[in-house]
């Protein structure tokens, strides 16, 4: 357990609308990731952070955007939500200490946009 | 850039059977390599992991061998469980140089389904 939570855990909203989703950590990691799940694509990286307020784009980050003003938090918003977006979305963390690149998810979001 | 190609599912099994599930990759330098599991309704554990050309991760009855030469990275069991029913996903993970930060790469995926 690395101590992710993310909420909502589950979200339905109609297109247009502004969706914000959080990902709160407690073991103070520097590196925070979101991805997205969706059927026949396994989870492809939206954006990612190493460090309070340094962020960098993924693979599929159009319409997406993110902030960190603490090292706990990692938010990710979609500013005009579009069905596109239905999704299921993962927050990750990386540890420093063990295998450097080895990540630990969280619960998960399910986002329905209508 | 890199990329993850896994057998395409779902794969239906009965109790006990040999379960292999085919991963293979594509990346610059000496990548890291994973196997995630997802159970019904729930996150990504990490199953096993190898760092180096000939290591071999194994946990809870599963095994895969990173073989350099021919790119892959398979989970194999011997007997597999009903409770093993889930989505498998392989990913790498670069070696973090260059400023690319660790990021992950995952293959679709493979629903397993394990009956009684």
């Amino acid at each position: 357990d690395a101590g992710i939570t993310q909420s909502p855990r589950h979200k339905v909203t109609e297109t247009g609308t502004p969706v914000t989703l959080r990902c709160h950590q407690t073991e103070n990691h520097r590196y925070m990731y979101w991805y997205r799940q969706d059927p026949g694509h396994g989870l492809r990286l939206i954006h990612y952070s190493y460090g309070v307020k340094d962020t960098d784009k993924g693979e599929v980050s159009d319409g997406y955007s993110v902030s960190r003003s603490k090292t706990e938090d990692f938010l990710l918003t979609l500013e005009s939500a579009t069905s596109s977006q239905t999704s299921v979305y993962f927050c990750a963390i990386r540890r420093l200490a063990g295998t450097p690149n080895e990540q630990f998810f969280g619960p998960g979001t399910r986002l329905t946009v209508l | 850039g890199n990329s993850v190609t896994q057998m395409e599912g779902p794969v239906t099994l009965s109790e006990e059977a040999f379960l292999t599930i085919n991963c293979t990759y594509t990346a610059t330098g000496y990548p890291s390599l994973f196997w995630y599991v997802q159970y019904p309704g729930e996150g990504l554990q990490l199953l096993l992991k190898a760092t180096k050309a000939d290591d071999k991760g194994s946990n809870k009855g599963f095994e895969a061998t990173y073989r350099k030469e021919t790119t892959s990275f398979h989970l194999e069991k011997g007997s597999v469980q009903v409770s093993d029913s889930a989505v498998y996903f392989c990913a790498l993970s670069d070696q973090g140089s260059g400023g690319s930060n660790y990021k992950l790469t995952f293959g679709k995926g493979t629903l397993l389904t394990v009956n009684p």
